[in-house]
C-alpha cells in the first residue's frame, strides 16, 4: 500500500537554481495538496487541484507553480528557489475536497542555500 | 482570510497526567479535523467533527465541537509515551472549496 509517493526527500539548493517536487497518489483520489510546514506555523497550503484539470492557489502560492499531469500525480516546482522556501513540504491527497480526510505523504524536505 | 489558532504551543507532562489542546477559528467551520504528527513523521488523520457541539471518543481521545463551530478541542486522559506528538486541527470554511486551515500545532511531550 504505497498511498502518497513523494520525490525527493531531501533536497538542497542554491539561491536562483528551479527543481520540481514529485508527488503520486495510488488510491483514486480525486483531489491534491500541497502544504508547506515551518516551525511553529502549522501547515500552510501552497497549491491545490480539486480535481484533474483544474489547480487553485492556496495560501501561500507565490513563488510556486503547480501541475496537474493525471488523476494520480501532482508536481510543485520552484522556478527560482529562495532562502525563505526553504521548509518541508507534504503532498496530500483527499477523495474530493468537501468532507474527508487528508492522506500525507511523508515530506520532502528542502534547504535553499 | 480564516485562522485557526491552537494552545498551548507546547506542553510537557509527566505520564499518566491528562492532556487538552484547543482550538480557535475566527470564522465558523463546516468541519474540524485533527491530525497527529509523530516527531520526523507526516501528518496522520484521528478524526472529523461536522455537527454543532459534537462529541466524539477514540480510546482515551475525546474530541469535541463548538456550539458555535468555532472552537475545538481534544482532550487526552492518562496520556501515555506514545501519545507524544503534535497534535493538529485543521478547519473547513463551508465557503472555501477545498482549503482546510491548519492551526499551529501543540506539541505534546510525556516525561514516563
Amino acid at each position: 500500500n504505497a498511498g502518497v509517493t513523494q520525490t525527493p526527500k531531501f533536497q538542497v539548493l542554491k539561491t536562483g537554481q528551479s527543481m520540481t517536487l514529485q508527488c503520486a497518489q495510488d488510491m483514486n483520489h480525486n483531489s491534491m495538496y500541497w502544504y508547506r510546514q515551518d516551525p511553529g506555523m502549522g501547515l500552510r497550503l501552497i497549491y491545490y487541484s480539486a480535481s484533474e484539470g483544474t489547480t487553485d492557489k492556496g495560501e501561500v502560492p507565490n513563488g510556486y507553480n503547480v501541475s496537474r499531469l493525471n488523476k494520480r500525480e501532482f508536481s510543485l516546482r520552484l522556478e527560482s528557489a529562495a532562502p525563505s522556501q526553504t521548509s518541508v513540504y507534504f503532498c496530500a491527497s483527499s477523495v474530493s475536497g468537501r468532507i474527508g480526510e487528508l492522506f500525507f505523504g511523508e515530506g520532502s524536505r528542502l534547504t535553499v542555500l | 482570510g480564516q485562522q485557526v489558532m491552537q494552545i498551548p504551543q507546547y506542553q510537557h507532562v509527566q505520564e499518566g497526567e491528562d492532556f487538552t489542546t484547543y482550538c480557535n477559528s475566527s470564522t465558523t467551520l463546516s468541519n474540524i479535523q485533527w491530525y497527529k504528527q509523530r516527531p520526523g513523521g507526516h501528518p496522520v488523520f484521528l478524526i472529523q467533527l461536522v455537527k454543532s457541539g459534537e462529541v466524539k471518543k477514540q480510546k482515551r481521545l475525546t474530541f469535541q465541537f463548538g456550539e458555535a463551530k468555532k472552537n475545538s478541542s481534544l482532550h487526552i486522559t492518562a496520556t501515555q509515551t506514545t501519545d507524544v506528538g503534535t497534535y493538529f486541527c485543521a478547519g473547513q470554511r463551508s465557503n472555501a472549496g477545498n482549503m482546510l486551515t491548519f492551526g499551529g500545532g501543540t506539541r505534546l511531550m510525556v516525561k514516563p
